[in-house]
């Protein structure tokens, strides 16, 4: 059974760092391409961050581009993401999610809270 | 530009259907989505892909009450015998080239 559990969220500064982490489960993790797609608080589904099987190749949304920097570790089954200079608007549920031909998304983690405020 | 476009709020009946509605930008409209579901509380769930021919994949576990087509520029989600646990947000997604991932604005759906 596939499995995806984030964990790292919390409040910080604006300006501030955090990293969020995805444990991964149930499948040959390095196969498989990963994102990190957010939710702003009321807000719909955005996309953040994807990263290939190999961790070779990764891509991100221009609102996060340079101040975001998404990795993995196979030897751990684990999804980072290294999030710098945050401002208020990121505030959002941070979700992890498999990744399938498209790319689409045919599992998802449960999230995790990220605040930034003052 | 790739955009989808979907109705913010949909309504029916416990135990008859609702066929929701993704609509692609012109340009855009022979793409394939993906339709995900996002109950109260809850991370999404992938409820299955629907190509311009109107196939779809569904992913697991998900109940034969669930089922897409297409025509057009547009994509269904229809949900049959519909239960209270139905009542949930439900997102499509597409994608251009180069990782270019791009979701709609999701419709809410009450069961009543």
């Amino acid at each position: 059974e596939v499995h995806l559990l984030e964990s790292g969220g919390g409040l910080v500064q604006p300006g501030g760092s955090l990293t969020l982490s995805c444990a991964a489960s149930g499948f040959p993790f390095s196969n498989y391409a990963m994102s990190w797609v957010r939710q702003a608080p009321g807000r719909g589904l955005e996309w953040v961050s994807h990263i290939s099987g190999g961790g070779g190749t990764t891509k991100y949304a221009d609102s996060v581009k340079g101040r975001f920097t998404v990795s993995r570790d196979k030897s751990k089954n684990t999804l980072f993401l290294l999030m710098n200079s945050l401002r208020v608007d990121d505030t959002a549920v941070y979700y992890c999610a498999k990744e399938i031909i498209g790319p689409s998304f045919d599992y998802w983690g449960q999230g995790t809270l990220v605040t930034v405020s003052s | 530009q790739l955009v989808l476009t979907q109705s913010p709020s949909a309504s029916a009946s416990l135990g008859a259907s609702v066929k929701l509605i993704c609509t692609l930008s012109s340009e855009h409209s022979n793409y394939a989505i993906a339709w995900h579901q996002q109950q109260p509380e809850k991370g999404p769930r992938f409820l299955m892909k629907v190509s311009s021919d109107g196939s779809h994949n569904k992913g697991d576990g998900i109940p034969d009450r669930f089922s897409g087509s297409s025509s057009g520029a547009e994509r269904y989600l229809t949900i049959s015998s519909l239960q209270s646990e139905d009542e949930a947000d439900y997102y499509c997604q597409t994608w251009g080239a180069g990782i270019h991932v791009v979701f709609g604005g999701g419709t809410k759906l009450t069961v009543l």
